[in-house]
């Protein structure tokens, strides 16, 4: 597709399950990056990858998010154990380059919402 | 990254200009400023951006002061469809985007 592709769109979870969101960045897309919007607030960052390497992970909430990004085109964040603070939309982003200034311009998908019972 | 002001919520009449405000008066001189936005239920969408001078793209205006302490979106003709959430960033667009609480805004018919 043209798009930023997320899936699955919904994911209902019972608390301490694992659960698993695919995103398929723009093809060719360097840059792609994770956020979690909590209901009413704005996206908050949550790692950054460039290519297959993950240059910055510091927004991840606790250990039991994990990103990968192993061939440096599809990404999957990871939640371990999921709590019900972590019910969210999960919304990916990609970007042409390795910095967006060129652009300026971050390509997002429509999100993965998660709630957790 | 420069933390950013912007008003919770506006109104602006369908057909009228929507002129959205930003402060960003601790802006560095190789940060830029970003405009996203963000209809319900879709990701954010890019909007425009600039460092010093104006800039007019398809979709909006944005005017930067000459002391790049503040900023202002205008959408010339907003319809119904411009509702949302307009997110104002300052950036060196080097590092990931932090988005703020953004201003709300809604267009009435």
């Amino acid at each position: 597709g043209a798009g930023v592709s997320q899936s699955p769109r919904y994911k209902v979870a019972k608390r301490g399950q694992d659960v698993a969101l695919r995103c398929d960045p723009i093809s060719g897309h360097v840059s792609l990056f994770w956020y979690q919007q909590a209901l009413g607030q704005g996206p908050e960052f949550l790692t950054y990858f460039q290519n297959e390497a993950q240059l910055d992970k510091s927004g991840l909430p606790s250990d039991r998010f994990f990103a990968e990004r192993p061939e440096g085109s599809v990404s999957t964040l990871k939640i371990q154990r999921t709590q019900q603070e972590d019910s969210a939309v999960y919304l990916c982003a990609s970007s042409l380059g390795g910095r967006i200034t060129n652009t300026g311009e971050l390509f997002f998908g429509e999100g993965s919402r998660l709630t957790v019972l | 990254d420069a933390k950013t002001t912007q008003p919770p919520s506006m109104d602006c009449a369908e057909g009228r200009a929507a002129n959205l405000p930003c402060n960003h008066s601790t802006i560095s001189g190789n940060e830029y400023v970003y405009w996203y936005r963000q209809i319900h239920s879709q990701g954010p969408q890019y909007i425009i951006h600039g460092l010093k001078n104006n800039e007019t793209n398809e979709m909006a205006s944005l005017i930067i002061t000459e002391d790049r302490k503040s900023s202002t979106l205008i959408l010339p003709h907003a319809t119904l469809r411009d509702t949302a959430v307009y997110y104002c960033i300052v950036n060196t667009g080097r590092r990931a985007l932090t988005f703020g609480s953004g201003t709300r805004l809604q267009v009435q018919p």
